[in-house]
């Protein structure tokens, strides 16, 4: 298995754009994560699917975030329009259901940077 | 919320010395402590984890212990190893505070650098 995919791995663009990371879950995975890490806040989760569905999107930091996952396959994480403090590595992660604490799979993670 | 604190933030070792990382979390519904390391320009790999109803769990080289009373949880890793040098995060989840276990509280991250 290819793991969690996710790309681009770095992006590094200007203050205003929009800014799309994508992700592709590993296959047969019902549960998808989105994460942010920067040395302030560490790892937040952002949001989370269950069979493509959103469940909680509590930890997204506000309305110029966004994320849709229109199939079991692919998910993508928008920034529009973008700010230098959007700057940290987003991480996809996936996993399993059939448990109550089954491992998160982690992808590498998309660098962004914001100028 | 749960709120994770992780101790220390930087950790050098000698190789072939014990690694001890500790954490304290707030809420006593929590029930599952995974443990997670990062290695550079990857994301974070579960390498052991332990549930409440559990006081330790060793694999190999490492081992978890739980101490639901104190709510604190550490790491332990024996015979360090050049390979073990990596950044470990701690987190805790609750199940019935949202997400059946999904939500994990991760900690801010223990540096470990060990030496030849």
């Amino acid at each position: 298995d290819a793991g969690v995919i996710q790309s681009p791995r770095h992006e590094v663009t200007e203050m205003g754009q929009e800014v799309t990371l994508r992700c592709k879950p590993i296959s047969g995975h019902d549960y998808l994560f989105w994460y942010r890490q920067t040395m302030m806040r560490g790892l937040e989760l952002l949001i989370y699917f269950n069979n493509n569905v959103p469940i909680d999107d509590s930890g997204m930091p506000e309305d110029r975030f966004s994320a849709k996952m229109p199939n079991a396959s692919f998910s993508t994480l928008k920034i529009q329009p973008s700010e230098p403090r959007d700057s940290a590595v987003y991480f996809c992660a996936s996993r399993p259901s059939g448990g109550s604490y089954n491992e998160q799979f982690f992808g590498p993670g998309t660098r962004l940077t914001v100028l | 919320g749960e709120n994770v604190e992780q101790h220390p933030s930087t950790l050098s070792v000698q190789e072939g010395d014990s690694a001890v990382i500790k954490c304290t979390y707030s809420d006593s519904a929590s029930n599952y402590f995974p443990w997670y390391k990062q290695e550079l320009g990857k994301g974070p790999q579960l390498i052991i984890d332990i549930r409440s109803n559990v006081g330790e769990k060793k694999d190999q080289r490492i081992a978890v212990t739980l101490n639901k009373t104190a709510k604190h949880f550490s790491l332990h890793i024996t015979e360090t190893q050049p390979e073990d040098s990596a950044v470990y995060f701690c987190a805790a989840t609750d199940p019935l505070g949202g997400g059946g276990g999904n939500k994990l509280t991760f900690g801010t991250g223990t540096q470990l650098k060990v030496e030849l």
